[in-house]
Order: structure tokens, then sequence, then C-alpha cells
């Protein structure tokens, strides 16, 4: 049981290349989750799914798309990179969304956009 | 604007000490999360309360909600304990309404 898998680690890219970076999880949980985590900030969302084929907007997407072809994985992409899209990205999920639900993490991709 | 404060922001313990670490928030919370994250920038979830205590061996998360704060205490701490800790609070029903602390730094000196 591997939990959530989030691939690359790392990751240089230059201003205006494109990306994706992958999310999978094997718990079959229907919430999954992006953030971005600035230095010195807290987290932030950028989108979310409550299952296959349905996303939402979080707090800070522009600049990033989703999608949810199935229960499994959750791609974050990048058109366009900017500098200030520079930042560790982490992906979650949790089953059913709920607030007193425990948030499984992968282990991060620290993105450097040059 | 939802906001969530934590204290310290940095904290330099000797091994064996008792940790606080505190959480504040603003408006009234369906849940509150404690995460830690390791050096190397995992992210676990360690606890999440609506309402009084919880513990997990050497870790106690305490909250009261009428003055909207939290606790994480670390007891007979030790280095393996180093890590970053976050609070995040759920202002809604699901977790996309998480607001996220900025997160204490702990190091634990052998």
């Amino acid at each position: 049981n591997a939990g959530v898998t989030q691939t690359p680690k790392f990751r240089i890219l230059k201003i205006g290349q494109s990306m994706t970076l992958q999310c999978t999880q094997d718990m079959n949980h229907n919430y999954m989750y992006w953030y971005r985590q600035d230095p010195g900030m807290g987290l932030k969302l950028i989108y979310y799914s409550v299952g296959a084929g349905i996303t939402d907007k979080g707090e800070v997407p522009n600049g990033y798309n989703v999608s949810r072809s199935t229960t499994e994985d959750f791609p974050l992409r990048l058109e366009l990179a900017a500098p200030s899209q520079t930042s560790v990205y982490f992906c979650a999920s949790s089953y059913r969304g709920r607030a007193n639900e425990k948030l499984f993490f992968g282990s991060g991709t620290q993105l450097s956009v040059l | 604007k939802n906001e969530v404060e934590q204290s310290p922001q940095n904290l330099t313990a000797q091994e064996g000490e008792f940790i606080t670490i505190n959480c504040s928030y603003s408006v009234g919370i369906s849940a509150l999360h404690w995460l830690q994250q390791h050096p190397g920038g995992g992210i676990v979830s360690l606890f999440m309360l609506s309402s009084g205590k919880k513990k997990h061996g050497r870790l106690i998360a305490t909250i009261n909600i009428q003055e909207k704060h939290s606790s994480l205490h670390i007891t007979a701490s030790h280095p393996r304990d180093s890590a970053v800790y976050i609070c995040a609070v759920n202002y809604g029903g699901s977790q996309g309404n998480l607001i996220f602390g900025k997160g204490t730094k702990l190091s634990v000196k052998p």
C-alpha cells in the first residue's frame, strides 16, 4: 500500500515551458487536492477533486490545470511556467473529504522556474 | 478574514524538554488538524480535533473552542521530533476549506 505517490521529486523549468506533476493514490480515496507551499507561508489550495470527472478551483488556481479521469490519478499541469510558480507542490487525498478526516500527503515536488 | 496563527515560529529545545506549540484561529471551526513536516519534506497527519484532547505516544493535542486556541505538546522531546509542525483549521464542512498556519520549526538538540 504505497499511499500517495508524487513524481517527480525535483524539477527545474525554463520560463514558458510546460510540465505535468503526477499524483497517484491507491487508497480508493474520493477526494484529492493539490497544494503549493511557498517559503515562510502556509500551504495554499490550488485545485481539488471530489471524484473522477469532477474538479474545482481552490485559492490559487491561476496558471494551473487539472484533470481527474480515474479515482487514482490527479495530475497537475503547468502551462507557460513563470518564476512565480517556483514552489513546493504537494498532492493529498482523503476518503470523503469531511472536515474530521485524516489527510494523506505525497512527498512533494520541488519546482524551480528560472 | 479567516486566519491561523502559530507560535512560536522557531523553537530550539534540549532533548528531554517538554515542548508546547500554539495555534490560534479567528472564527468558529469544524475541525483542527496538526501535521508534521519532516526535514525531507514529507507531511504526515498527527491529529484531528474538534473538541477536548487527544494523545498519541509522547504527543498530546488540546483544543479550547471558546478561546479559539489549540496546543500541541511533546513530552520527553527527542532529536527525531525535529520537524516543522503545522496547524490547519477547517471553517466549513469539507477539506476544501482548510486554512494552514505557517508552521513552527522545532529543533531538538541532543
